[in-house]
């Protein structure tokens, strides 16, 4: 099984919105709604921002959103803050029981 | 509110087998959840090694499969991994971590702070 595919970084000015994109295949990303977005802000362990495509855990700003077309996963960060700053990797449940997880998207506010 | 926490050694032989344990608090290891582990080397994305149900039903990664053993003990609320035979490309951060599952799909939705295993003689 391979990883997932996201760019390796995008960056926009605060106030901004960016779009980190996941890419897999049907029987991953493009199946169910199995994907998870989490956030790792440089020397700290990964937090969820995203389940099952589009779902936001409590306490996670409303800034964040997903979605997903196709195999493609993506998601959105609003209004972007100097806080957004972090790498993003996304996360999918397979048809085999296993988990995937992409390369990592590292975020830059400008 | 879930804790995990990681405890183990920080330096591991090659050819040794390393071993880790992952406390649980504020949840039970019976609650329903899947329970797992995942590695990120240094400066590197991150690899799902597998996870396992406290009834003992258990699914790996398929690259690690053949050298990866987990088990959850519900009487001390922690569960644990060994992975046999390394060498320096198992040196990362091993994060123990809560998977939330449905019908269709589990995710991460609690992690614990990571604990940084280096294989070397």
């Amino acid at each position: 099984q391979s990883a997932l595919t996201q760019p390796p970084s995008v960056s926009g000015s605060p106030g901004q919105s960016v779009t980190i994109s996941c890419t897999g295949t049907s029987s991953d990303v493009g199946s169910y709604d199995r994907v998870s977005w989490h956030q790792q802000p440089p020397g700290t362990a990964p937090k969820l921002m995203i389940y099952e495509v589009s779902n936001r855990p409590s306490g996670v700003s409303d800034r964040f959103s997903g979605s997903r077309s196709g195999n493609t996963a993506s998601l959105t960060i609003s209004g972007l803050q100097a806080e957004d700053e972090a790498d993003y990797f996304c996360s999918s449940y397979t048809s085999s029981n296993t988990l995937l997880f992409g390369g990592g998207t590292k975020v830059t506010v400008l | 509110q879930v804790q995990l926490q990681e405890s183990g050694p920080g330096l591991v032989k090659p050819s040794d087998t390393l071993s880790l344990t992952c406390a649980v608090s504020g949840y039970s290891l019976s609650g329903g959840n899947w329970w797992g582990w995942i590695r990120q080397p240094p400066g590197k994305g991150l690899e799902w090694i597998g996870f396992v149900y406290y009834s003992g039903n258990i699914y790996y990664n398929p690259s690690l499969k053949s050298r990866v053993t987990m088990s959850a003990d519900t009487s001390k609320n922690q569960f644990s991994l060994n992975l046999k035979s390394v060498t320096a490309a198992d040196t990362a951060v091993y994060y123990c971590a809560r998977h939330s599952c449905s019908v269709s799909s589990c995710y991460v939705d609690h992690w614990g702070q990571g604990t940084l295993v280096t294989v070397s003689s």
